[in-house]
């Protein structure tokens, strides 16, 4: 059972380029989380999104950052005109949809380090 | 979701357990314990979750107090490549809005040789 792929894992743009991060949950998973980690820093939450639903973006700034998880294809987080300040590392996680306290445990990906020059 | 305390860094022989505390004294009755580690450079990785009994697993065994103010993780036998940040995290187990990880800085385990 393969786990969350995320892809590219390494991602370099210019200023003010567009990055999209693409991530596939887990097999049955419907639950998709983006988190993101600055340098030196902890992980920050930042969208919760099941299939064609935005659930929660409490964490997502609120200009040029967008996320979607379609009801085909992988999720994806789209960071426009990037700035240096972008850079991270940003990590997918999924949860399965069902019953019982199981269905809220997250499984992270290897996550996509993001650098903008 | 309540806030956890743990100690920025701990050191153990490899082969012997690791021990890592975690301090949750504002946890509520529907509140779970959960711990992820983070390898250098990678994704975090699940090991163990608890509401107010004892779990072992595979990987870890996880303590809990009996007034659930605290817990300790259990890593039986550290090897060098149990060297990671741990997290200990608490949060409701819901539905509803707010699913999300609220990670602190957590307890950087060297194991040593």
């Amino acid at each position: 059972n393969a786990g969350v792929m995320q892809n590219p894992r390494h991602l370099v743009r210019r200023r003010g380029q567009e990055a999209r991060l693409r991530c596939s949950p887990m097999k049955g998973h419907s639950h998709v989380y983006w988190y993101r980690q600055l340098p030196e820093e902890g992980l920050k939450f930042m969208v919760y999104l099941q299939k064609e639903n935005i659930i929660d973006e409490s964490g997502m700034p609120k200009e040029r950052f967008s996320a979607e998880f379609p009801k085909e294809g992988p999720s994806i987080l789209r960071i426009q005109q990037v700035v240096r300040g972008d850079s991270a590392a940003y990590f997918c996680a999924s949860s399965p949809q069902g019953t019982g306290i199981f269905q809220e445990t997250q499984y992270f990906g290897p996550g996509t380090r993001l650098l903008v020059l | 979701d309540a806030k956890t305390t743990q100690p920025p860094s701990m050191d153990c022989a490899e082969g012997r357990a690791a021990n890592l505390p975690c301090n949750h004294s504002t946890i509520s009755g529907n509140e779970y314990v959960y711990w992820y580690r983070q390898i250098h450079s990678q994704g975090p990785q699940y090991i163990i979750h608890g509401l107010k009994n004892n779990e072992t697993n595979e990987m870890a065994s996880l303590i809990i107090t009996e007034d659930r103010k605290s817990s300790t993780l259990i890593l039986p036998h550290a090897t060098l490549r149990d060297t990671a940040v741990y997290y200990c995290i608490v949060r409701i187990l819901t539905m509803e809005y707010g699913n999300k990880l609220v990670f602190g800085a957590g307890t950087i385990l060297r194991v040593k040789s």
